[in-house]
């Protein structure tokens, strides 16, 4: 059973377009994350939910919107998308004990042309 | 701004060498280090840090902490191909519920 799973894996699109990116989690963890792998590998926080709500923004674009329906979801829509944008995508979880550790999902490929 | 910066970006060595990779902090308030590798997908647990001095092992990897000098090393003895991956170093700041990572050391293990 896949513990942190996201879909689509690869997503490839033109510029100016909205995609969506879905996470479940079935670790029954109150925390749930996004974060942004760019080409360098640098693996950067985007967002933080914890049990619907928002914990952390670390200053990304309001092109990017977090939607969490309950506690083992976490999607990621996104307006208008740049080259820039062009990324891996991780979803993530950690439990409410905060013992530290995050469990990744297989992240997501964005390609935008 | 909460920071981790790893030592060396990429590294490549034989096969059956010895490796030590390196990692150092400054956060505003440090709660743990932990350590993940990152093979083709996602990245996935190795080691997690709080106390300095205390050597965490794991086969032939291991890694410990030091909390006065903000650093922590990786190393990994005897490596073999399969221990080819990235190498991420991640700060847990207190309070925030978050990891702050490295940039990350690509290690290539050559036969």
């Amino acid at each position: 059973d896949t513990a942190v799973s996201q879909t689509p894996k690869y997503l490839v699109t033109q510029m100016g377009n909205d995609k969506s990116i879905k996470c479940e989690q079935n670790l029954g963890h109150d925390t749930m994350y996004w974060y942004k792998q760019d080409s360098k590998k640098f693996l950067k926080i985007m967002f933080s939910y914890n049990n619907k709500e928002l914990i952390i923004n670390e200053t990304v674009p309001n092109r990017f919107s977090p939607k969490s329906p309950d506690k083992a979801h976490l999607n990621l829509h996104i307006n208008s998308l740049e080259l820039g944008d062009s990324a891996v995508y991780f979803c993530a979880s950690m439990p409410g004990t905060n013992t530290g550790e995050l469990f990744f999902g297989e992240g997501s490929r964005l390609t935008v042309l | 701004e909460d920071k981790v910066v790893q030592s060396p970006l990429s590294l490549v060595v034989h096969e059956g060498d010895t490796v030590t990779l390196n990692c150092s902090y400054e956060v505003t308030n440090f709660r743990s280090l932990l350590w993940y590798k990152q093979e083709k997908k996602a990245p996935t647990f190795l080691f997690m840090l709080t106390s300095s001095g205390i050597e965490k092992k794991s086969g032939r990897l291991s890694s410990i902490l030091d909390k006065k000098e903000l650093f922590s090393i990786l190393n990994i003895t005897a490596t073999q191909t399969g221990d080819s991956a990235i190498y991420l170093c991640a700060v847990e700041v207190w309070g925030a519920q978050k990891l702050v990572f490295g940039q990350g050391t690509r290690l290539t293990i050559n036969p």
